[in-house]
């Protein structure tokens, strides 16, 4: 059965370095997602992402991230300047429609980011 | 924006018996509700959803109701069994643009 795939599974970080985590969404999707995750909360939304621009981002993305589909294989999550409060599993997730029809994400099993 | 409660945050059921989860959510334009469960280390997992155009669905032992007018949704796990232990999480979507908000997830735990 296809599913997302992310590595790495863990990153360890120093406060301002840049970090880019990467995601290898289902083959046919054609829309892809970023969601964290902080330790023992819920779940929230990042960013999603299709035909190569943003279509919706939260609060959460602000100026220090950004996304990128530098091939036709893999979704990438950057920040650019690490803070401590960044810490948090980063999931990936991928849909093959939106809208009224079909609309089920899936999601990879995440990139643990602690920054120190 | 939308805003999804979940209820209870622990749930302790025996094995065999059933266990219920309830969610609230805040926009009545959100027409796609997901569960997923998610197990210690892993990423969340789709197990079932609905649309707002019903008011129930089943698969095997799952089922998921959803109530428009009190905007809130259940999922319903029947015949429990040790490996439904997990973290569940329901989700909503408002105006079906792919965002989903996220429940704050209930510990569910199977006791043998």
């Amino acid at each position: 059965e296809p599913e997302v795939t992310q590595t790495p599974s863990h990153q360890v970080t120093q406060m301002g370095q840049e970090v880019i985590l990467r995601c290898v969404p289902i083959s046919n999707h054609l829309y892809f997602y970023w969601y964290r995750q902080i330790l023992g909360q819920k779940v929230e939304f990042l960013v999603s992402f299709y035909n190569n621009e943003i279509s919706e981002k939260s609060e959460i993305f602000d100026d220090q991230f950004s996304v990128e589909r530098p091939d036709g294989s893999n979704f990438t999550l950057k920040i650019r300047s690490t803070k401590l409060e960044d810490s948090a599993m980063y999931f990936c997730a991928s849909s093959a429609l939106r809208g009224q029809f079909s609309y089920e994400q899936y999601f990879g099993p995440g990139t643990r980011l602690t920054v120190t | 924006g939308e805003n999804v409660e979940q209820h209870p945050s622990t749930l302790s059921v025996q094995e065999g018996d059933s266990a219920v989860i309830k969610c609230t959510y805040s926009d009545s334009a959100s027409n796609y509700f997901p569960w997923y469960k998610q197990e210690l280390g892993k990423g969340p997992q789709l197990i079932i959803d609905i649309r707002s155009n019903v008011g129930e669905k089943k698969d095997q032992r799952i089922a998921v109701t959803l109530n428009k007018t009190a905007k809130h949704f259940s999922l319903h796990i029947t015949e429990t069994q040790p490996e439904d232990s997990a973290v569940y999480f329901c989700a909503a979507d408002p105006f079906g643009n792919e965002k989903l908000t996220f429940g704050t997830g209930t510990r569910l735990t199977i006791i043998p």
